[in-house]
This record gives C-alpha cells, structure tokens and sequence, in this order.
C-alpha cells in the first residue's frame, strides 16, 4: 500500500535560515507524483511544489526546492531564507500513479514549522 | 477570482441530525474532492468526483454521502450514522483526475458535534 511518512513532528528555524522537512514514500507504482502544500493555522492548503517520478532536475520554485531521493524514496523539502510567514504545517503527498487516474492523494501526518525572529 | 467557496466556515450539529457542507468551485474543473482531517493529522479522502453525474467513495466514506449534478458543485453530507463527525472538512479540485496537476483547495468548514 502507498503510505507517505514525516517523522519530524515540530521544527524550529531562525529566520533567514533554511530548513528542511523530511518526506519519504512507499510505493510499488513506477509513476507517481509528490507534492507539498502548506497549511497556515487558517486552516486553507497552499500548493508549494510538485515533483514527478520521472523528472530528472530536483523541482524549485522560488524559495523552495525538493530534494528528490527516488532511490531513497524521500522527497525533502527545503525553504531557503525562512520568513516569519512561513510558519505554518507542512504536508507531503503523493498521488496514485497510472494504474489508478483517479487523481487522488494520500497525505503524510505533517510538520509543524516554527520560525522564530 | 477562480477559486473553491466552502460553506459554512463553522458548523455545529446535534447528534442524530443530518448537515450538508457545501463546496462550490468556477475553476471549470472536472474533477472534485472531500477530505477529512482531524486535530494535528494529515488528510483523509472521503468521496471524490471525475465527472458530473459520478462519484466514487474514498478511504473513509462510511457515515458520509455526495453528490454531483452539476460540474461546480459537489455537497457533502454528514449524516447521523457518521459516528465521529467533529473534524476539519475541505475540499478540492483538479482540472481532472488524468492530468498530474496540483489539487487546488477550499478555505474548509469546521464542524463540531455538540
């Protein structure tokens, strides 16, 4: 079964510092997509970022960058130059590959990221 | 402004009663999402949509029912045989279900059991 697994339930940074926040998968499909939302404590997902089993550059966008693993399988996410607004929860996910266009995703437990001035 | 409107924000409920969360998107999306998530925990698929007319039940379907007449609208209910229904209800959609494009979210409803 695919399960998406964060281990670091809390984490702190200083701010202008980077961090990064752990994510590893277990699949048996060959395709897959993971991504990372964030979520403030308003309650709403933000996408961050998005990572196909096939692409062979690691995913950037902005301050973000995933650090893909495929051998691994683990897909760390890194925010560079922290800001105070990215204190938030963090998610990683996984979507089915191709035996199943359902779209859906499955969601590890998260991480609860705190930058502190 | 395309978006996701979830409403209501807050939701209280009395055991045994029946409440509809609605879930509207103008995204032209095809496909749609509800998922569950409970205090410090991750997502959990409850029912999602393809296309119109179809839905189909996720991980945790049991308790819950959705429907999907129209393209921009998938209501959830929560029904008095949901045992648990105190939780954090969002939804989501996608252009469709084929393509590996992010899913796009509501802003959720809170709803809590009295």
């Amino acid at each position: 079964a695919q399960k998406i697994t964060q281990t670091q339930p809390g984490m702190f940074v200083q701010e202008k510092e980077a961090v990064t926040l752990d994510c590893t998968y277990d699949t048996s499909d060959q395709s897959y997509g993971l991504f990372w939302y964030k979520q403030p404590s308003s309650g709403e997902m933000i996408f961050l970022i998005y990572q196909g089993s096939y692409d062979e550059q690691n995913a950037t966008e902005g301050r973000y960058s995933l650090n893909f693993q495929k051998a691994r399988k683990s897909a760390n996410l890194v925010i560079s130059a922290s800001q105070l607004g990215d204190s938030a929860m963090y998610f990683c996910a996984m979507r089915e590959g191709y035996s199943s266009n359902t779209g859906k995703l499955i969601f590890g437990q998260g991480t609860t990221l705190q930058v502190k001035p | 402004d395309g978006g996701i409107t979830q409403s209501p924000k807050y939701l209280f409920r009395k055991e045994g009663q029946n409440v509809t969360l609605s879930c509207e998107q103008n995204l032209n999306h095809d496909a749609m999402y509800w998922y569950r998530q409970d205090p410090g925990q991750g997502l959990r698929l409850i029912y999602y949509s393809q296309i119109v007319n179809d839905f189909q039940k996720g991980d945790i379907a049991e308790g819950y029912s959705v429907s999907r007449e129209k393209k921009e609208s998938f209501p959830l209910t929560v029904t008095s045989a949901q045992k648990n229904p105190t939780a954090f209800y969002l939804c989501a959609s996608t252009e469709d279900s084929f393509r590996w494009n992010e899913q796009f979210f509501g802003p959720g409803t809170r709803l809590t059991v009295l």
